[in-house]
């Protein structure tokens, strides 16, 4: 069955950097859109970037634009977060997410568990 | 940004009863291709979000058809037939036709 499972999550300073990973399963990558999704503590969604299924583009929140960095590695079924200059606003459960598209955002059928990201000194 | 906003934000029900919830767009979410570009979802306590309705009205795989999606342009609602206590939890409307934003969701419980 289709499958994703997030991974990364910590404890981190602020000002630091995490690298969150989002391994899938039962479908091809390649073929899709993807999405990392979070959700601050007692709050609501806020989505974070999207990247096409060839990567070469990528999109994201306003809130995180220049400091985080989506990725994918096809050939390791594997999407990416990258984080940087992290601050404690981005304290949070990070959900990755397919899309039904390949090429531009329509709608997430399948999540993941969510992985925890804490910022704090 | 396009902004969400759902209603009520809290909806107590009572089991085989009826509920309904709205959502509403600043701007249209009607594409050029015909589809309305909103999608429900609920997230159960302590899970992630599922979906349940896509572009508009289309139930998702697996989603009971005593849940329906309606509306387009700017006002969309979300239908219960017959509120069942597996249906407690949190949903929230979501625009794709532009970088995808979420409404404040709307809490269902039951009475």
């Amino acid at each position: 069955q289709v499958q994703l499972v997030e991974s990364g999550g910590g404890v981190v300073q602020p000002g630091g950097s995490l690298r969150l990973s989002c391994a899938t399963s039962g479908f091809t990558l390649r073929n899709f859109g993807m999405h990392w999704v979070r959700q601050a503590p007692g709050k609501g969604l806020e989505w974070v970037a999207f990247i096409r299924y060839d990567a070469k583009n990528e999109y994201y929140a306003d809130s995180v634009r220049g400091r985080f960095t989506i990725s994918r590695d096809d050939s390791k079924n594997t999407l990416y977060l990258q984080m940087n200059n992290l601050r404690a606003e981005d304290t949070a459960v990070y959900y990755c997410a397919k899309d039904q598209s390949s090429w531009t955002y329509s709608y997430m059928d399948v999540w993941g568990k969510g992985t925890t990201v804490t910022v704090s000194s | 940004d396009v902004v969400m906003t759902q209603s009520p934000l809290s909806l107590p029900v009572t089991p085989g009863e009826p509920a309904s919830m709205s959502c509403r767009s600043r701007q249209s979410l009607l594409h050029s291709n015909g589809y309305n570009y909103l999608n429900w979802y609920l997230q159960k306590p302590g899970q992630s979000p599922q979906l349940l309705i896509y572009l508009g009205s289309n139930r998702a795989s697996g989603v009971p058809d005593r849940f329906s999606g309606s509306g387009s342009g700017t006002e969309f609602t979300l239908k219960i037939s017959r509120v069942e206590a597996e249906d407690v939890g949190v949903y929230y409307c979501m625009q794709s036709l532009q970088t995808p934003s979420f409404g404040q969701g709307t809490k269902l419980e039951i009475k």
